[in-house]
């Protein structure tokens, strides 16, 4: 089993469109949970950090299911911008000793 | 946020030569580093940890006599890949966290092809 499995898509949903994204994870001692952003033939980018009770920017909501070890990203009102790969992070310890990222889930958003 | 500059970004070189990829941390000192490999529409796969001052933990199926790494300063590590051959053409990218942080902030990449 993979550390950390992400469901890689592609979704391609209208503008518009509520999509989620799940990630899991096999470390049930893993402390820091992240979603980053990466645009085709770009570095990743930091989303959001995913914190035990949730939280939201914006659009987007993350949450963090320690008992079923997943993590979720939630984005309303898809934009054209949103059209990226959303890649699944996870910290095992608590300081950044080796960071492990999930294969990445693709979103296309369609006019 | 903090900055991480990687480089070059990309470079095209002929097959058996070397190529070094640089990655400095600009605002912070990184006593460790990362660094990761891309292929086309894959995720990126961590090769070696890069720690300041000692030898970089390689993962496994990373040679490390081929993908040498040194971490010589808090704000430098780089990458050298030597005899490069065409199937080591992919996106290298770098990563590093500040003392006792958990975010990763990743350089620019570098795009090798070898020809």
């Amino acid at each position: 089993r993979k550390e950390v499995e992400q469901d890689p898509g592609p979704f391609n949903v209208p503008e518009g469109a509520t999509v989620a994204f799940n990630c899991t994870y096999s470390n049930s001692a893993s402390q820091s949970f992240f979603w980053y952003r990466q645009d085709c033939r770009k570095e990743p980018k930091l989303l959001m950090s995913v914190y035990s009770s949730g939280n939201e920017d914006g659009r987007f909501t993350a949450q963090l299911n320690r008992a079923s070890q997943y993590i979720s990203l939630l984005i309303r009102d898809s934009k054209l911008s949103d059209s990226a790969t959303y890649l699944c992070v996870v910290n095992p310890g608590s300081s950044a000793s080796k960071i492990i990222f999930g294969s990445g889930t693709r979103l296309s958003i369609r006019p | 946020g903090a900055v991480v500059s990687q480089h070059p970004s990309w470079v095209i070189c002929k097959s058996g030569t070397s190529v070094k990829i640089e990655c400095r941390s600009l605002d912070f000192q990184a006593t460790t580093m990362f660094w990761y490999r891309q292929f086309p529409k894959q995720s990126l796969m961590l090769m070696a940890t890069s720690n300041e001052g000692s030898k970089a933990t390689y993962e496994q199926g990373v040679e490390k006599d081929k993908f040498l790494i040194n971490h010589a300063s808090l704000t430098l590590s780089t990458l050298t890949v030597t005899s490069a051959h065409p199937e080591d053409s992919s996106f290298y990218i770098c990563s590093a966290t500040r003392q006792g942080g958990t975010e990763a902030f990743f350089g620019q990449g570098t795009r090798l092809t070898v020809v």
